[in-house]
């Protein structure tokens, strides 16, 4: 079965930096894409950007690009998001998704989220 | 940066009723770089719909897809009550692969 477990729920204070993976099974981590979602409360879904583990190849939306590091390790199946200096608008639910390149793109199957919480 | 537009924004039906919830966006996207998402409270989105029209596996077949150019369709034949949720799309056609702002399908 094709898995994606992300680590758990974070509380930061503003200024702190973090780094949240998702971790890869049931398929040849290296050879698929993973992509990463931000949902802020109660809104919708939004693109940051996606990594290819085999050769750290990574493109960010124009909105998160500066704004957050993605990278991976492909000899642990683990890919990570993080954020050198936390601001209160970072306060969110963050999805990490494999993406599916190819004739007909997706995002299939999607980590359970990791809850980021930046408060002072 | 495409823009996708869903509509309604809340669909209010009964279980047993058809629901018609509309994609639209803001330049031509390939009919294969579409996509569906449903997404339950609490839960992570899950994929329903890819390539515009064909179903992710497990997905039942009350489910459809259609649409090219700018505007795309996805149908509920009959709703049953796992159905009420939020659907987003996204288009693949060009980075960014933005997502639609959702439509949200609850019980009438």
């Amino acid at each position: 079965e094709v898995q994606l477990v992300q680590s758990g729920s974070e509380v930061k204070k503003p200024g702190e930096s973090l780094k949240i993976s998702c971790k890869g099974s049931g398929y040849r981590f290296a050879s698929y894409w993973i992509g990463w979602v931000r949902q802020m409360p109660g809104k919708g879904l939004e693109w940051m950007g996606i990594i290819y583990p085999g050769d750290s190849d990574t493109r960010y939306s124009p909105s998160f690009q500066g704004q957050v590091t993605i990278s991976a390790d492909k000899s642990i199946s683990t890919a990570y998001l993080q954020w050198s200096s936390l601001k209160a608008s970072d306060t969110a639910m963050y999805y990490c998704a494999r993406f599916l390149y190819g004739d007909s793109p997706s995002f299939d199957p999607w980590g359970q989220g990791t809850l980021v919480t930046v408060s002072s | 940066e495409i823009v996708l537009t869903q509509s309604p924004g809340t669909l209010s039906l009964s279980p047993g009723e058809r629901g018609t919830l509309s994609c639209r966006a803001s330049q031509s996207v390939s009919s294969s770089y579409l996509a569906w998402y449903q997404q339950k409270p609490g839960q992570a989105p899950r994929l329903l719909i890819y390539g515009a029209s064909s179903r992710a596996t497990g997905i039942p077949d009350r489910f459809s897809g259609s649409g090219s150019g700018t505007d795309f369709t996805l149908t509920i034949s009959r709703l049953e009550p796992e159905d009420f949720a939020v659907y987003y799309c996204q288009q693949y056609g060009s980075s960014p692969f933005t997502f639609g702002p959702g439509t949200k399908v609850d019980i009438k």
